[in-house]
């Protein structure tokens, strides 16, 4: 499996301003994917980033509060753009592997005061 | 939409216990996934179905894929303190073009030494 890593690994931030997160994965992946993680929930797609194309949306994120990056089959960024606290939450980078499945990175915690 | 269900939604077991924990979904998926989340980390893939009726196996963990599609299984067998975390199902209906994983709420796993 893939090895991923994400940074910062937690931040806190000021509402209204904005955090890129950075996803690096040690192997070229075709497919990857962006997921929130509230407090106590489970994990909700917000985007999946195919490299040389625009990032695909799910229903209730739209790409002007969720920037993504893809440049490259190694590298994604996600941008939380004008936080407010209710975006507190693990963001999660993940890729989908020769199978399907899904790998995960350990995820950015961010908290908006 | 698609949902998941998980249960228990938590469960409290002494150490060497065996665990058993479900998902059901009212609907088919043709790939069922299983994964661990501990504190501060991201999910951690445990094991992954392909295939109706499948039963596999990872050390103490066996899960199976439910004959009707619709439901799958988590056992753990000899619990630890290290099976401590929360436990999510996933499914999917990946076949030659993308659909994205559905993930069950998760089942909070309390060991007692």
């Amino acid at each position: 499996s893939a090895v991923i890593s994400q940074k910062p690994s937690r931040d806190i931030c000021q509402r209204g301003t904005s955090l890129t997160i950075q996803c690096q994965v040690d192997s070229q992946v075709t497919m990857m994917f962006w997921y929130r993680q509230q407090p106590g929930q489970s994990l909700t797609l917000i985007a999946t980033a195919n490299q040389g194309s625009e990032a695909t949306y799910e229903s209730g994120f739209v790409i002007d509060k969720f920037p993504i990056s893809r440049p490259n089959l190694t590298f994604s960024t996600l941008t939380v753009s004008n936080m407010s606290p209710e975006d507190s939450s693990i963001y999660l980078c993940s890729v989908e592997g020769q199978t399907y499945e899904q790998y995960f990175g350990p995820g950015t915690r961010l908290t908006v005061t | 939409g698609q949902q998941l269900n998980q249960s228990p939604q938590s469960m409290f077991i002494q150490e060497g216990e065996d665990v058993s924990m479900n998902c059901t979904s009212s609907s088919i998926f043709n790939t069922w996934l299983w994964y661990k989340q501990d504190p501060g980390e991201g999910p951690v893939l445990l094991i992954a179905l392909y295939k109706a009726g499948e039963l596999t196996s990872n050390g103490r963990l066996t899960a199976q894929f439910g004959i009707t599609r619709k439901d799958s299984f988590l056992n753990i067998s000899a619990s630890i303190p290290s099976d401590v975390g929360i436990y999510f199902c996933a499914g999917q209906n990946r076949v030659t073009s993308y659909d994205k994983v559905i993930f069950g709420p998760g089942t909070s796993l309390s060991v007692i030494p």
